[in-house]
């Protein structure tokens, strides 16, 4: 099972928008609606951020949002603020209990 | 509060076994499934499999396959990930989460994470 691919970096402005990219193949991120993103701060453990492509959590604010098409799901994150910045995963469920993750995006806030 | 915690730092050498334990507590341990995903130094987060607390059925990434073993004892509420032939490529802090929905859900507790060190 390959690593889904995700941008190495991005970066945006405090208020700004940016979106980051996961592309796998139809047998995980486009055979299930089953996506997931996770945010890691350095040190800490990975927090859970969206789930099942579109959904949030409770507490995870609404800047926070998912979509998907065909292959490739896409995180975007609105009104960009200082503790944005952190790495963040994607995951998907690609049959028989098993889960692929992205390589994971480093979001820097300028 | 759920709350998943794991066992203290561990340095092994090449070719030695190690078994990280993660306890459970503030819901029903049996109801849900336990993943462990491991992350390498300045790396990404890596999926090596899944168990069942209640029957401890188990699946386990295609790459860890007859490395890994990972148990239950419902006495304790405990879960463990056993990772064998140690090799320097190992070194990585190990994380056990909790499952959202059955065997197909989100990842929605993390424990602490348990750093491994393999050096000789």
């Amino acid at each position: 099972q390959s690593a889904l691919t995700q941008p190495a970096s991005v970066s945006g402005s405090p208020g700004q928008s940016i979106t980051i990219s996961c592309t796998g193949t139809s047998s995980d991120v486009g055979n299930y609606n089953l996506v997931s993103w996770y945010q890691q701060h350095p040190g800490k453990a990975p927090k859970l951020m969206i789930y099942e492509v579109t959904k949030r959590p409770s507490g995870v604010s609404n800047r926070f949002s998912g979509s998907k098409s065909g292959n490739t799901a896409s995180l975007t994150i609105s009104g960009l603020q200082a503790e944005d910045e952190a790495a963040y995963y994607c995951c998907s469920y690609a049959g028989i209990s098993t889960r692929v993750f992205g390589g994971g995006t480093k979001l820097t806030v300028l | 509060q759920v709350q998943l915690v794991q066992s203290g730092a561990e340095v092994k050498k090449p070719g030695a076994s190690v078994k990280v334990s993660c306890k459970a507590s503030g819901y029903t341990f049996t109801t849900y499934y336990i993943h462990w995903v491991r992350q390498a130094p300045g790396q990404g987060l890596e999926w090596m499999g899944i168990v069942n607390p209640s029957g401890g059925s188990t699946s386990y990434a295609q790459k860890f396959q007859g490395r890994v073993t990972m148990t239950r004892d419902t006495s304790t509420s405990t879960v463990y990930m056993e990772l064998s032939s140690l090799r320097s490529e190992d070194t990585a802090v190990y994380y056990c989460a909790r499952d959202s929905e059955g065997t197909t859900g989100s990842l929605d507790y993390w424990g602490q994470g348990t750093l491994v060190t393999v050096s000789s």
